[in-house]
């Protein structure tokens, strides 16, 4: 069974640097395919796709965060990473990480789908 | 910059059949998944890779796509299939995923 936990701190004040991680069970990042993503969702608004970090350690980035964004993984720890420096309150948002693995018959080098969701962490600036 | 676009709201009523457009200028060359959140959860998985729909997942959801717009259908919808659903896909570049807006869908 695969399972997801968020964990870091709540609030966070503007200008600092958030890290959060993302402590995994039920597969390992170094199995060909597989990866985890950042995603997030402000308070009452829509799905906000961060990065991913796939088995490779290929990282993708969106634009919109990318200057500000880092994701690692620790393999032995079955952790997964996300840094975001320059915290402003409209980064304020539940911040979900999530698991998935390419499908055999994927012609993708790197397969973009979400899986199995963690039940998010809430982080508040101010 | 790209984007997904959803209908904010749908509404039904019990037993009929709910459909929620997604539309995307790179959908004809990109996948697309489909989620639904409910309130205060984290998003489920209900349809992957346009039309497959994952184990668990009842057979009244299903999806598919045609040009630039993705449809999930659910045939014969069910007070509890009420909350939120999001599109996903992939940037038209293939670096990155997006979000649709997400659409509300009441059963009442």
């Amino acid at each position: 069974q695969i399972t997801l936990k968020e964990s870091g701190p709540t609030l966070v004040k503007p200008t600092q640097t958030l890290t959060l991680t993302c402590t995994f069970s039920g597969f390992s990042l170094t199995t060909g395919g597989v990866s985890v993503a950042w995603i997030r969702q402000p308070p009452g608004k829509a799905l906000e796709w961060l990065g991913v970090i796939f088995w490779d350690d290929e990282r993708r980035y969106s634009p919109s965060v990318k200057s500000r964004l880092t994701i690692t993984k620790h393999t032995s720890k079955k952790q997964v990473v996300l840094t975001m420096s320059k915290m402003d309150p409209v980064d304020t948002a539940t911040y979900f990480c999530v698991h998935s693995r390419k499908p055999d018959y994927s012609p993708y080098q790197y397969y973009f789908g979400l899986g199995v969701w963690g039940q998010g962490t809430t982080v508040t600036v101010s | 910059s790209y984007e997904l676009t959803q209908p904010p709201s749908v509404s039904v009523s019990p037993g009929q059949t709910a459909t929620i457009t997604c539309s995307g200028d790179a959908l004809p060359r990109a996948y697309t998944f489909w989620y639904q959140q409910k309130s205060g959860q984290a998003p489920v998985l209900v349809i992957h890779e346009d039309n497959k729909r994952p184990s668990g997942i009842p057979e009244r959801f299903s999806g598919s796509s045609s040009g630039t717009v993705a449809t999930l259908t659910i045939s014969g919808a069910q007070v509890e299939d009420e909350g939120d659903y999001y599109c996903y896909s992939t940037h038209s570049n293939g670096d990155h995923g997006v979000f649709g807006g997400g659409t509300k869908l009441a059963v009442l």
